[in-house]
């Protein structure tokens, strides 16, 4: 979805290194998602935001952290990234208007490369 | 969490020929999108489909929310289909579950 922009698009850093995945949306969304896909498996999510005072862990938290800077952006960081980091990241929106029950659109995604 | 099952994990097909994916799900759920996923890896949002028909073209989808199932239709496929879909199953979007998708591959 082109309303959902990650930066970078692909990135090789070394072990040890902090690493920041920035991730915006003109889509006006309140609610925002990281996830990682590692090959040959489906996405799993690392963490998600309601809005910007909130900050949920997902399935596969550990080793990273999140910041909601405000309702567009939505940054994932690794501290200290390691090999097995090493996935294609994306990041989605949702709207929770209605029931809640609303289609989540997909940025392009980050491909991260750990040496 | 919720459990999603996709089948076949692999399809090879001949151009113009139909094939049918199934995603199997095994709780309750208020959201169900179908991707496909270019060679580029980028997430091609299909449908979102968490009850009922819908089709778009060449491709359509069936939800039976009560039995838990959905399935995605593709009819006269072309080589440009190639690619792997995923369903993704959810409950309020508080977390989206993913199959581990269907590789297909439409040759010429």
């Amino acid at each position: 979805d082109a309303d959902v922009t990650q930066t970078p698009r692909n990135r090789i850093t070394k072990t040890g290194k902090r690493i920041m995945l920035e991730c915006s949306q003109t889509k006006g969304h309140d609610r925002m998602y990281w996830y990682r896909q590692d090959p040959g498996l489906g996405l799993r999510l690392i963490y998600y935001s309601f809005d910007v005072k909130d900050i949920n862990k997902g399935e596969i938290s550990d080793g990273y952290s999140v910041s909601r800077q405000a309702q567009a952006k939505f940054s994932l960081s690794l501290e200290s990234a390691i090999p097995n980091q090493t996935a294609l990241y994306f990041c989605a929106t949702s709207d929770p208007m209605g029931s809640g029950n609303q289609p989540q659109h997909f940025g392009d995604g980050t491909r991260l490369s750990i040496l | 969490g919720i459990q999603v099952e996709q089948s076949p994990p692999d399809l090879i097909l001949q151009e113009g020929a139909n094939s049918t994916l199934r995603c199997n799900f095994s709780d309750s759920v208020n959201n169900l999108q179908w991707f496909h996923q270019n060679p580029w890896g980028q997430l091609i949002n299909l449908f979102y489909i968490p009850s009922g028909t819908k089709q778009n073209g060449r491709l359509s989808a069936t939800t039976v929310a009560t039995e838990r199932y959905s399935l995605l239709y593709i009819s006269s496929s072309q080589t440009t289909d190639s690619g792997v879909y995923f369903c993704a199953v959810a409950y309020n979007n508080n977390d989206m579950r993913f199959g581990a998708g269907t590789r297909l591959t439409v040759k010429p």
